[in-house]
């Protein structure tokens, strides 16, 4: 069975872009998360989507977002690209992130350099 | 606010010797506890679950404790391999499974 698969890996935007980040969950889980870990730092907490629609956002500016398809797959928009933008991005599923004891698996990520 | 913190930042050992890795949080309501591993601008993978009501998971030669009470959890690795060399991440779930709060974690290096 495939994983979470994230794409594209690696990523090059320039300051000011946009940026489009993909995640594909594992068949059958409805919930996805996106972290951005960027250097040094640990994981921050991004964007929670369930069943389409967005339940929780961390503490990050509005030019970050995303949408859940309804196949469940997910997209990361980053707008107006920063320099400190630059980052791993992971994506993880989950059965469903209402039942508080399902695990989550997470993908490869998709490493977003800005220059 | 939850904070997780994991002690040690890094640790060196030889192979076949035991790994023990420490996580603590301050805030004991939680729902869960999730141990996860990451090689070098690689993804996490998760290594074990354990339920707030569980006292502990075992896996193979893993092992991770959990006390609510006190706020902690530890990870046991048994019999350590070169291939054990990565990041240990500890994550607790608090209110919903999108507030996961990591640790910074920990970097093992297990040494032929």
């Amino acid at each position: 069975e495939a994983g979470v698969t994230q794409s594209p890996t690696h990523l090059i935007k320039t300051r000011g872009q946009q940026a489009t980040l993909r995640c594909s969950p594992i068949s059958g889980h409805t919930s996805v998360y996106w972290y951005q870990q960027a250097l040094g730092l640990g994981l921050q907490f991004l964007l929670w989507y369930d069943e389409g629609e967005e339940r929780n956002r961390g503490n990050f500016p509005p030019r970050f977002s995303g949408r859940q398809f309804p196949n469940y797959s997910s997209e990361l928009n980053v707008n107006a690209l920063e320099l400190e933008d630059s980052a791993l991005y992971l994506c993880a599923s989950s059965w469903t992130g209402t039942v508080m004891n399902t695990e989550a698996f997470f993908g490869q990520g998709t490493r977003l350099t800005v220059v | 606010k939850q904070e997780v913190t994991q002690i040690p930042a890094a640790l060196s050992v030889p192979e076949g010797e035991n790994l023990v890795l420490n996580c603590s949080f301050t805030d004991s309501a939680i729902y869960n506890l999730q141990w996860f591993r990451q090689d070098p601008g690689k993804g996490l993978t998760s290594l074990l679950l354990i339920q707030s009501s569980q006292r502990e998971q075992t896996s193979g030669r893993l092992n991770a404790s959990l006390d609510k009470s006190s706020g902690r959890s530890t990870l046991y690795i048994a019999a350590s391999q070169p291939g054990d060399s990565a990041t240990y991440l500890c994550a607790v779930g608090t209110d919903s499974w999108g507030k996961f709060q990591f640790g910074a974690g920990t970097q093992v290096v297990v040494t032929p």
